[in-house]
């Protein structure tokens, strides 16, 4: 089982709608959940952490199911600004106060004109 | 905002060669980490290194890679005997001591021949 999974995508939706991304990870003990967005050729880029409660950043809503092994990505309003790879990203620290990212594969979203 | 930095852009070397990439962390940041990507595949983890020492590495961390931080600003990747599969992007990272979250420099985009 792959550590950290998403859903490839391609996504593709017109500007203005909602689109949703999930990801599972297998290592229970992970401590620390990120979505991070990825544009071609370029450096991971953090868009959110996601935490227990859920958490929200304007029109980007993160949850964290940890019984699960589950987290998702809600994006309201979509723009074309938002077209991207989204990554789902892990980090088991051990105790320690660093720690390895474990990246999914990334969800490609096109938003439409 | 302070950002991490990475140099060359671009580096082309022939394979057997050896090959030294540079990063500049962000300047509070005490933990520093090396990514690959190799193209169409996901971000994966090298090595991290914490307090002038390797923390934890991958299996791809072998006896070819080593890193260094030659004075209080640089952090550096060095590639020996490059083989054709060691292309691909590489990615320094940063996190400071409260943070858990990483932050990434624009990568170096590296081509063996």
């Amino acid at each position: 089982r792959k550590e950290v999974e998403q859903d490839p995508g391609p996504f593709n939706v017109p500007e203005g709608a909602t689109v949703a991304f999930n990801c599972t990870y297998s290592n229970s003990a992970s401590q620390s959940f990120f979505w991070y967005r990825q544009d071609c050729r370029k450096e991971p880029k953090l868009l959110m952490s996601v935490y227990s409660s859920g958490n929200e950043d304007g029109r980007f809503t993160a949850q964290l199911n940890r019984a699960s092994q589950y987290i998702s990505l809600l994006i309201r309003d979509s723009k074309l600004s938002d077209s991207a790879t989204y990554l789902c990203v892990v980090k088991y620290a051990g105790g320690t106060s660093y720690g390895k990212l474990t990246f999914g594969q990334g969800t490609i979203l096109t938003v439409h004109p | 905002e302070p950002e991490v930095t990475q140099t060359p852009s671009h580096q082309v070397t022939q394979m057997g060669q050896e090959v030294i990439l540079r990063c500049v962390p962000i300047s509070n940041h005490l933990y520093f980490y090396w990514y690959r990507q190799i193209l169409g595949q996901k971000v994966e983890f090298l090595v991290s290194f914490y307090n002038n020492e390797i923390s934890e590495k991958s299996e791809i961390f072998d006896d070819q890679f080593s890193v260094e931080r030659p004075d209080g600003s640089n952090f550096t990747l060095k590639i020996r005997s490059t083989k054709l599969e060691d292309s691909a992007m590489y990615f320094c990272a940063s996190s400071g001591p409260q943070e858990k979250a990483q932050y990434f420099g624009p990568g170096t985009r590296l081509l063996v021949l």
